[in-house]
């Protein structure tokens, strides 16, 4: 079975700070990561998958096998990153499995 | 169109009646898929498409949903004597190909939100 973790429902960073929105998966097989991004009154969309290894709008993430994690990280917070953030795993047929989300809130 | 088109937007309706929300995807994309969004929790994969076939249905909740496609495009997800659980955003999905692995991208619809009275 796939299964993906978010710990945290809710993080509030300020502006300026650096921010790391977590996420766990398990799956016994070679998985495919990617984070979603839902900005208020958006539609759900992709941020970047693992297998890029890309920086968008200043996010990374690093695909670590030995723990299972996909954190998604930013240096230097901005106020228009504030959004719902959705770890996802690619695994067996076609379907995406999502984590529950974590809304993050940058402040002024 | 630009992009994955769903209706109605929003829809309230009494418990024990039938809803139908309607999914255009993106013109070509040969896969579709139906995901709930329910408060609180995360996306949940409901049924996926394969032009007008549907390989992996194994998401419906229950036998009061039903979903179809035809002419390859146009989706229709049905749900019959609705309860209030069934409360939730229906997020639509499209893709040029089958799967979500080797760089292929899925791309949402704004979402049908549906609420039971």
């Amino acid at each position: 079975a796939q299964r993906v973790t978010q710990p945290e429902k809710l993080l509030s960073v300020f502006k300026g700070a650096p921010v790391e929105l977590k996420c766990n998966y398990s799956y016994s097989g070679s998985p495919e990561l990617f984070w979603y991004v839902q900005y208020s009154r958006q539609r759900l969309q992709l941020l970047l998958r693992h297998i890029s290894r890309e920086s968008i709008k200043g996010f990374t993430a690093d695909l670590n096998k030995g723990e299972t994690s996909f954190h998604l990280k930013k240096p230097f917070a901005q106020e228009e990153d504030s959004a719902m953030y959705y770890c996802a795993l690619g695994a067996s047929g076609s379907r995406l499995t999502f984590g529950e989300g974590t809304q993050l809130t940058v402040n002024p | 169109g630009a992009g994955v088109s769903q209706s109605p937007s929003n829809k309230v309706t009494e418990k024990g009646k039938d809803v139908e929300l309607r999914c255009d995807p993106i013109s070509g994309h040969t896969a579709l898929y139906w995901y709930r969004q329910s408060l609180g929790q995360g996306l949940e994969f409901l049924i996926y498409f394969q032009g007008n076939s549907a390989p992996d249905k194994s998401g419906l909740p229950s036998d009061r949903f039903s979903a179809e496609r035809t002419g390859g495009s146009v989706s229709t997800l049905t749900i019959q004597r609705t309860q209030q659980e069934d409360s939730a955003v229906y997020l639509c999905a499209s893709s040029l190909v089958h799967g979500v692995r080797g760089g292929n991208t899925i791309y949402f619809g704004e979402g049908s939100w549906l609420t039971v009275v």
